[in-house]
């Protein structure tokens, strides 16, 4: 099994300031890596596939890289609505195991 | 519009059984791949099980294996899952999701709001 690990596990940020996610893999899931976000009381929403692809209707300050085992998420400039968690998650084989999420709070 | 319906939830004892749904509306589902995915209360995501779009082929975490079963109607456009010998440690919310797989894998674009499972005595 995949052992995806995200960090930080709480990042505090203030709006309109940069975050930077990061999540790594215990081996090679080639690009086939996702970001989702998930409010509290929601279901997860998709944010980037394949890396670095923003999901439809994804605003453009979210941006990925990577590949391999490396992975980051970019919030440009953090807006009052994207306090929440990410997850990270492989989906290179099975299962296809999510990382343990980084909570996106106000500072 | 897309959407997933999940239900099915409750409450049920240790060693109890529950049946879960998921009506799929919106999109051809029997085009694509489904998932259940669990989150324990204030815990993360957890990927239980994946049935491709005609139902052949099926995949299950190692926690649920032999216990869970997954299927699919595509007459009805609902996922299911079969819950047996539940636990204490299967209580989460359950999420489906599907995945546009078309050759190769891919992310879970659309989600339900899912559906409560309390196992407890």
């Amino acid at each position: 099994e995949i052992v995806m690990t995200q960090s930080p596990a709480t990042l505090s940020v203030s709006p309109g300031e940069r975050a930077t996610l990061s999540c790594r893999a215990s081996q090679s899931v080639s690009s086939n890596l996702a970001w989702y976000q998930q409010k509290p009381g929601q279901a997860p929403r998709l944010l980037i596939y394949g890396a670095s692809t923003r999901a439809t209707g994804i605003p453009a300050r979210f941006s990925g890289s990577g590949s391999g085992t490396e992975f980051t998420l970019t919030i440009s400039s953090l807006q009052s609505e994207d306090f929440a968690v990410y997850y990270c998650q492989h989906y290179n084989s099975w299962p296809r195991t999510f990382g343990q999420g980084t909570k996106v709070e106000s500072k | 519009e897309v959407q997933l319906v999940e239900s099915g939830g409750g409450f049920v004892q240790p060693g109890g059984s529950l049946r879960l749904s998921c009506a799929a509306s919106g999109f051809t589902f029997a085009t694509y791949w489904v998932h259940w995915v669990r989150q324990a209360p204030g815990k993360g995501l957890l990927w239980v099980s994946r049935i491709n779009t005609d139902g052949s082929s099926t995949t299950y975490a190692d926690s649920v294996k032999g216990r869970f079963t997954i299927s699919r109607d595509n007459t009805k456009n609902t996922l299911y899952l079969q819950m047996n010998s539940l636990r204490a440690e299967d209580t989460a919310v359950y999420y489906c999701a599907r995945e546009d797989y078309g050759g190769s894998p891919n992310a879970f674009d659309i989600w339900g709001q899912g559906t409560m499972v309390t196992v407890s005595s």
